[in-house]
């Protein structure tokens, strides 16, 4: 019962902003959404995550619409260590587990 | 930085023994879990400890699986008699509990081979 909907992987040049999207229709008003990497079978790395107002720290941005039936990850600007599986999460503010999807595979390339 | 540490970093075991998969989490948090990962597949959660207890499992943590936190620092997973589709990668994670909406914090896994 997936609760995100990501495109299978991307492409991005080096230097460039990388946009990741992910859907979620299904989200409820207490649902959060989390963005999690994982590097080539390393632990899976939090990122960011926000309710509804859009989000920013030193790794990403998290730009979520209005509805909230959807949410894209900003890298700014993205360098060849930022090649990984990058999975959007929709999380109860309670339940702490994280269940994960396919997610996207971001490739950036030189 | 503080990190989640889990060794060993492979193991590898005959079907049939016993494994246990060890990790110390952070040493503020407060909430531990176990994933795993099948090679090519998702991370799964298989279970998540608070207190001194389990507070949630999967299907996939059965009678075979075990957790425990047998001081203040470690905390481990048994599998008590492993079979070939165990092969996995083993993620160990910790959060804050008294942070709301806080990240959980991954180990770099143990990669399980069961032969």
């Amino acid at each position: 019962d997936a609760k995100t909907t990501q495109p299978p992987s991307m492409d991005c040049a080096e230097g460039r902003a990388a946009n990741l999207p992910c859907n979620h229709s299904t989200i409820s008003g207490n649902e959060y959404v989390y963005w999690y990497r994982q590097i080539h079978s390393q632990g899976p790395q939090y990122i960011i995550h926000g309710l509804k107002n859009n989000e920013t720290n030193e790794m990403a941005s998290l730009i979520i619409t209005e509805d909230r039936k959807s949410s894209t990850l900003i890298l700014p600007h993205a360098t060849l260590r930022d090649t990984a599986v990058y999975y959007c999460i929709v999380r109860v503010r309670d339940d702490y587990k994280l269940s994960f999807g396919a997610g996207t595979t971001v490739t950036v390339r030189a | 930085e503080p990190e989640v540490t889990q060794t060993p970093s492979h193991q590898v075991t005959q079907m049939g023994q016993e494994v246990i998969l060890r990790c110390v989490p952070i040493s503020n948090h407060l909430y531990f879990y176990w994933y795993r990962q099948i090679l090519g597949q998702k991370v799964e959660f298989l279970v998540s400890f608070y207190n001194n207890e389990i507070s949630e499992k999967s299907e996939i943590f059965d009678d075979q699986f075990s957790v425990e936190r047998p001081d203040g620092s470690n905390f481990t997973l048994k599998i008590r008699s492993t079979k070939l589709e165990d092969s996995a990668m083993y993620f160990c994670a910790s959060s804050d509990l008294l942070v709301p909406n806080t990240e959980a914090f991954f180990g770099q896994g143990t990669r399980l081979t069961v032969v």
